[in-house]
């Protein structure tokens, strides 16, 4: 079964650094997601992108995130100055097409820790 | 998006159905109710979504009422591995989820 792949699983970074996580979404999908899960707390949306521009996008996802699909098969989300509360999970996702019933699926998510 | 009420926390006997209702009393005519659950820390996993008219897959039921104001996931037989958050979530496109507490199902041996 086709599924959402998502690198690095686990990425622990300094304050302030640059974060760059990685997907690969399912290979006939054209509208791609980030969702994020602070721990204990609720799956929030971040940003969808469909047709290379970004879709629609939360009032998380301020200025120092920024969203990418760089080549064929990836979709990437950029952390560019991290801070203590960006500590989270993070989920991409893939849907095939932004219509009615649409279904969208979820990697494994990629835990991102900032010390 | 229409929001969705669900119980925080069910048990259920391994072996048995576990059935997980949501009421969703504010649904719009084009929304569709979209079942997602969480083991652990994972992602969210798709495990059904319907409009109006029941639905069934290779791993739960979907009955809606046909108000459409409730809605309720049938597991048909609980397996210790069934034990998770369960997400009821309705929207028109299913392109922005907004998911809430869930239910935490735990299905005991």
């Amino acid at each position: 079964e086709p599924e959402v792949t998502q690198t690095p699983s686990h990425q622990v970074t300094q304050m302030g650094q640059e974060v760059i996580l990685r997907c690969v979404p399912i290979s006939n999908h054209l509208y791609f997601y980030w969702y994020r899960q602070i721990l204990g707390q609720k799956v929030e949306f971040l940003v969808s992108f469909y047709n290379n521009e970004i879709s629609e996008k939360s009032e998380i996802f301020d200025d120092q995130f920024s969203v990418e699909r760089p080549d064929g098969s990836n979709f990437t989300l950029k952390i560019r100055s991290t801070k203590l509360e960006d500590s989270a999970m993070y989920f991409c996702a893939s849907s095939r097409v932004p219509s009615s019933g649409n279904t969208i699926y979820f990697g494994e998510g990629s835990w991102l820790t900032v010390v | 998006d229409a929001k969705t009420t669900q119980p925080p926390s069910m048990d259920c006997a391994e072996g048995r159905a576990a059935n997980l209702p949501c009421n969703h009393s504010t649904i719009s005519g084009n929304e569709y109710v979209y079942w997602y659950r969480q083991i652990h820390s994972q992602g969210p996993q798709y495990i059904i979504h319907g409009l109006k008219n029941n639905e069934t897959n290779e791993m739960a039921s979907l009955i809606i009422t046909e108000d459409r104001k409730s809605s309720t996931l049938i597991l048909p037989h609980a397996t210790l591995r069934d034990t998770a958050v369960y997400y009821c979530i309705v929207s028109e496109s299913g392109s922005r989820l907004t998911f809430g507490e869930g239910t935490q199902l735990t299905v005991n041996p």
